[in-house]
């Protein structure tokens, strides 16, 4: 199995439908992060945890939300989604030395 | 703000040759990792310099960190086309161990 792993790897969603990105991980890592990727803008950090009850809103937090349901989950949910959110996510991990660990990601398309 | 520029931004090479790519800052940086990136896959770490000057080797692949810690140069000795991918810099400036990123290298090696 996969340190990190993503679930679905590919969703098409319509426009106005609430959807969640699950993200599991082996590594035992406290931090975990959620990014998403755009061709020219790079990664861009939606939100980060730093243990199970610490939260934080990163760059490009609006019209997301997250949930840590244990040190091993953490997912991330698009309450309505616009075709602007259409974009590859990245949930990662994040080491004592503070490499990262990414999943496979999911691919999301809003139509 | 705190940037990481990369360059150049793609990179289009025939096998064996050899080539560095860059990741500057006007920022120091405590730390700096270099990703490789393969289409539809979550970026994997490469490397972690950590002191200024350091030189790091990984098979063919030479990392350098600047003396100042605002810069770092990655050189790929004799490529081959397992090498192409997007390679991506990241900075930890210390603040809450959240990385900076760069938009990367795209580096194709042609057989």
């Amino acid at each position: 199995d996969a340190d990190v792993t993503q679930t679905p790897r590919n969703r098409i969603t319509k426009t106005g439908k609430r959807i969640m990105l699950e993200c599991s991980q082996t590594k035992g890592h406290d931090r975990m992060y959620w990014y998403r990727q755009d061709p020219g803008l790079g990664l861009r950090l939606i939100y980060y945890s730093f243990d199970v009850k610490d939260i934080n809103k990163g760059e490009i937090s609006d019209g997301y939300s997250v949930s840590r349901q244990a040190q091993a989950k953490f997912s991330l949910s698009l309450e309505s989604a616009i075709p602007n959110q259409t974009a590859l996510y990245f949930c990662a991990t994040q080491d004592r030395y503070y490499g990262y660990t990414f999943g496979s990601g999911t691919r999301l398309t809003v139509v | 703000t705190q940037l990481l520029e990369q360059s150049p931004q793609f990179l289009s090479i025939q096998e064996g040759e050899n080539l560095t790519v860059y990741c500057n800052s006007s920022s120091v940086f405590s730390s700096l990792q270099w990703y490789r990136q393969e289409p539809g896959e979550g970026p994997v770490l490469l490397v972690t310099v950590v002191t200024g000057g350091e030189v790091k080797k990984l098979k063919r692949l030479t990392f350098q960190f600047g003396d100042a810690r605002k810069d770092s140069s990655l050189h790929i000795t004799a490529a081959q086309p397992g090498d192409t991918g997007l390679y991506l810099c990241a900075g930890d400036a210390g603040n809450n161990r959240k990385l900076i990123w760069g938009l990367g290298t795209s580096l194709a090696v042609n057989p």
